[in-house]
């Protein structure tokens, strides 16, 4: 079975700071790769997804994630954030065939950004 | 659209009372979830439905079960409740998740077992 794995647990930066959290899966095929954002007492929402074709995919709020498929990779990038941006961050792996439709989530990377 | 809508919002239950959480969503999608989420834990699956009339177990199926009747509705039940399962419940479908929309999530349902 696939596993996502996400490295932090909690990022803490101020405004103006480059972000980068990395996602880390386990699966050999073909792979959709997503993150999610989760703002404050909300539900989650899609922020970007990769399915083929340009690995540098670019989502909403000025986020972009690269997916390097050599390192099962797909780390999210923002390249000054906000104080708006303070959330938890989840990655998601569809690795398609007999898993009917199942996303496998990583564990979150709760961001805060001070002002 | 209301998309997914999940209710209660909140819920306090004492051990050993059941409950059901509801889901429903109008979008006409095939595949329904249901997750709970703890923290630092991520999302972890309980139950899935690719249709209406079949369900099938996720990763932590324990202490719950599920019913899919209808393509809009996909209630979860707790039994017996546990302090175990005081958490955030999400819901969310899908049409095709392999497609290019993901995951549609309801806002979530919080409950506390005292």
């Amino acid at each position: 079975a696939q596993s996502v794995s996400q490295h932090n647990h909690h990022v803490i930066l101020s405004e103006a700071a480059s972000l980068e959290l990395g996602c880390n899966y386990s699966y050999g095929g073909t792979v959709n790769l997503f993150w999610y954002v989760q703002y404050p007492g909300q539900h989650l929402q899609l922020l970007l997804k990769y399915f083929s074709g340009d690995p540098l995919v670019k989502g909403i709020k000025g986020f972009e994630a690269e997916f390097i498929k050599s390192k099962f990779s797909f780390n999210l990038r923002k390249p000054s954030v906000q104080w708006s941006d303070t959330a938890e961050y989840f990655c998601a792996v569809y690795a398609g065939g007999t898993s009917y439709g199942k996303l496998t989530f990583g564990q979150g990377t709760i961001l805060t950004v001070h002002p | 659209n209301a998309g997914v809508t999940q209710t209660p919002k909140f819920r306090i239950l004492k051990i050993g009372q059941s409950m059901t959480l509801q889901c429903t969503q109008d979008m006409n999608h095939n595949y329904m979830y249901w997750y709970r989420q703890d923290p630092g834990m991520g999302l972890k699956l309980i139950y899935y439905s690719v249709g209406a009339g079949i369900t099938d177990k996720g990763e932590v199926p324990n202490g719950y079960n599920v019913s899919r009747s209808t393509t809009e509705d996909f209630p979860l039940r707790l039994e017996l409740a546990a302090p175990s399962q005081t958490s955030v419940y999400f819901c969310a479908s899908s049409y095709n998740p392999g497609a290019s929309s993901g995951y549609t999530f309801g806002s979530g349902t919080r409950l506390t077992v005292v």
